[in-house]
Order: C-alpha cells, then structure tokens, then sequence
C-alpha cells in the first residue's frame, strides 16, 4: 500500500516549457486535490476532483490543467512556466472529500522554474 | 485571498517551554483539522474537530475549536525536539479545505 506517489520529485524548467506533475494514489480515494506552498503562504489549492471525470478550480487555478479519467490518477499540467510556478507542489487524497476525511499527501515535487 | 489567517509565522522556544498557535477564519467553519509538517517532509494528519468549543487532547498537544468554529488553537507542553516543524491548521468548507500559512516552530535544545 504505497499511498499517495509524486513524480519528479524535483524539477527544473525554462521559461515556456511545459510539463506534467505525476499523481497516483491506490486507497481508492474519491477526493484528489494539487497544493502548492510558498514561504508565508500556507497551502493553497490549486485544483481538485471529487471523482473520476469531476475537475474544479481551487484558489490559485491559474497556469495549471487537470484532468481525472481513473479514480488513481489526478496529473497536473503546467501548460506554459513561468518564474511564478516555481514551489513545492503536493497532491493530496481523501476518501470522501472535504469537510470531514483528513487528507494524506505525497512527498511532493520540487519545482524551480527559471 | 487567504481566509484562514494563522499566527505566530514562527516561534523559538526553549527545550520544556511551551508552545501555542492560533488559527482564524473570516467564516463558519464546518470543521478544523490540525496537521504536522517536519522539514523537508509532507504534511501529517493529527486530529479533527468538528463540534463547537471542541477540546481534543493527543498526550503533550491540546486543540481547541471555538464556540462560533471561527477559530481554533494547538497548544503543546513541555516541548520536546521532536515537535519541531510546521503545525497547520485547516477549515473546511463546501468541497475544499482552507489552510492556515503555518506556525514554524524551532526547539532549541
């Protein structure tokens, strides 16, 4: 039972480039979410899934795309990076979703954008 | 913008000394849940609170839910080196969970 698995664990991109952040979890959690965190800033929800084909913006949505075609997987997108994207970004699982399952997360992605 | 406000940003405490952090909603909470993050690592679950003045007590860690759930607090006594981390709180409400900017707490030895 591995739980909740982030890949890369660390990346570099260029400005422009694009790519997808890795998210796969195997206690068949219907709730999937993307966090990223910043120095003063918490977490901040980037997107999430209630379901399998159930995306949604969360609070900072901008610049990223999801998708949910298996109940395992929740990728993130970055479609075009930019020195602002540079975080360390967590996805995040629960059974039933918000408010009352506690959420585990992956070990996260370190991205540096330059 | 942020809706859970959460202070101290950071604390240094002496080994044995306590420590507390409070966390603030601008809105009804359905609920609030405490988590742990060690340097380097991801955050960790430690406890929920759902009712209204809620108190929860976890060995050395007391968390508190306030009577409207506008707010909460995790106060930890007699610290101990392996409490140092990142203690955040988050709300919950409709589909998504609100976090807290952290508390960084340093114990020094």
């Amino acid at each position: 039972n591995a739980g909740v698995t982030q890949t890369p664990k660390f990346q570099v991109l260029k400005t422009g480039q694009s790519m997808t952040l890795q998210c796969a979890q195997d206690m068949n959690h219907e709730y999937m979410s993307w966090y990223r965190q910043d120095p003063g800033m918490g977490l901040r929800l980037i997107h999430y899934s209630v379901g399998a084909g159930i995306t949604d913006q969360g609070e900072v949505p901008n610049g990223y795309n999801v998708s949910r075609s298996t109940t395992e997987d929740f990728p993130l997108r970055l479609l075009s990076a930019a020195p602002s994207q540079t975080s360390v970004y967590f996805c995040a699982s629960t059974k039933r979703g918000p408010p009352n399952s506690p959420l585990h997360f992956g070990n996260g992605t370190r991205l540096t954008v330059t | 913008g942020q809706q859970v406000m959460q202070i101290p940003q950071y604390q240094h405490v002496q080994e044995g000394e306590d420590f507390t952090t409070y966390c603030n909603s601008s809105t009804t909470l359905s609920n609030i849940q405490w988590y742990k993050q060690r340097p380097g690592g991801h955050p960790v679950f430690l406890i929920q609170l759902v009712k209204s003045g809620e108190v929860k007590k976890q060995k050395r860690l007391t968390f508190q839910f306030g009577e409207a759930k506008k707010n909460s607090s995790l106060h930890i006594t007699a610290t101990q080196t392996t409490d140092v981390g990142t203690y955040f709180c988050a709300g919950g409400r409709g589909n998504q969970f609100y976090f807290g900017t952290g508390t960084s707490l340093t114990v020094i030895p």
